[in-house]
């Protein structure tokens, strides 16, 4: 285990449908990231939050939500999705290091939109 | 632009062979570079990173990599494949076309390595 967990692992809902996807890492650090893993496609960076700063990927429709209470909870709030949203979705933290920080993945979340 | 190729999707190695599977990079000034690893329902896995210094990196279970600057290449190795290692690998390069202090990482499209027994 990397110290990352998601909940849920799985999650299948309508188009019309309002679900959350949660994040918690158990390592102490400083910065979480959720990714879009799609097959046959490179990760995509769909928002990252630290203490300095929250950057959000500007081709991520607005549909998709994130919250982050605080450095160990990240949360992705979901509305109105499309089936093209359906990939897994993985949440990562890191202790920023100027870059050099090395990411710990969770599990991640098999979301299918109906 | 900046990007990372992994231009295998799938590499077939026999058990006890060696095996490498390929990355190359493009991007501006000094790269940090990362492997991951995937297996099947789970997340990814941390591997190895170059920063700086020896350009032969050694990482987790049996794994190094040599970054090659003239060759823009970040090749994963390991001398004697096991089973146990068929899994997506993924190749990472830092983004370094803004002044934030988060690691905001461009990922290859993974290459599927597949050890026969």
């Amino acid at each position: 285990e990397t110290g990352v967990t998601q909940t849920p692992r799985h999650l299948v809902m309508g188009m019309t449908n309002k679900k959350s996807l949660k994040c918690e890492q158990h390592l102490g650090h400083n910065a979480m990231y959720w990714y879009k893993q799609s097959a046959k496609k490179p990760l995509e960076l769909m928002f990252v939050y630290s203490l300095e700063e929250r950057v959000e990927n500007n081709s991520v429709p607005s549909r998709f939500s994130p919250e982050c209470p605080n450095s160990s909870h990240l949360f992705l709030h979901l509305h109105t999705l499309q089936p093209e949203d359906s990939a897994l979705y993985l949440c990562a933290s890191s202790q920023v290091e100027g870059g050099t920080d090395t990411q710990y993945f969770g599990p991640g979340t098999r979301l299918t939109v109906l | 632009a900046q990007s990372v190729a992994q231009p295998e999707d799938q590499v077939n190695v026999a058990e006890g062979n060696p095996l490498t599977v390929k990355c190359t990079y493009s991007v501006s000034g000094n790269p940090y570079l990362f492997w991951y690893v995937q297996y099947p329902n789970r997340g990814l896995q941390f591997l190895l990173k170059y920063i700086t210094g020896d350009n032969l990196v050694k990482g987790s279970y049996g794994f190094e990599a040599e970054f090659n600057k003239s060759q823009t290449s970040f090749h994963l190795k390991k001398p004697s494949a096991l089973v146990s290692d068929s899994a997506l690998y993924f190749c990472a390069v830092r983004r370094v076309d803004y002044g934030g202090a988060t690691n905001k990482l461009i990922f290859g499209t993974g290459t599927l390595l597949a050890v026969q027994p």
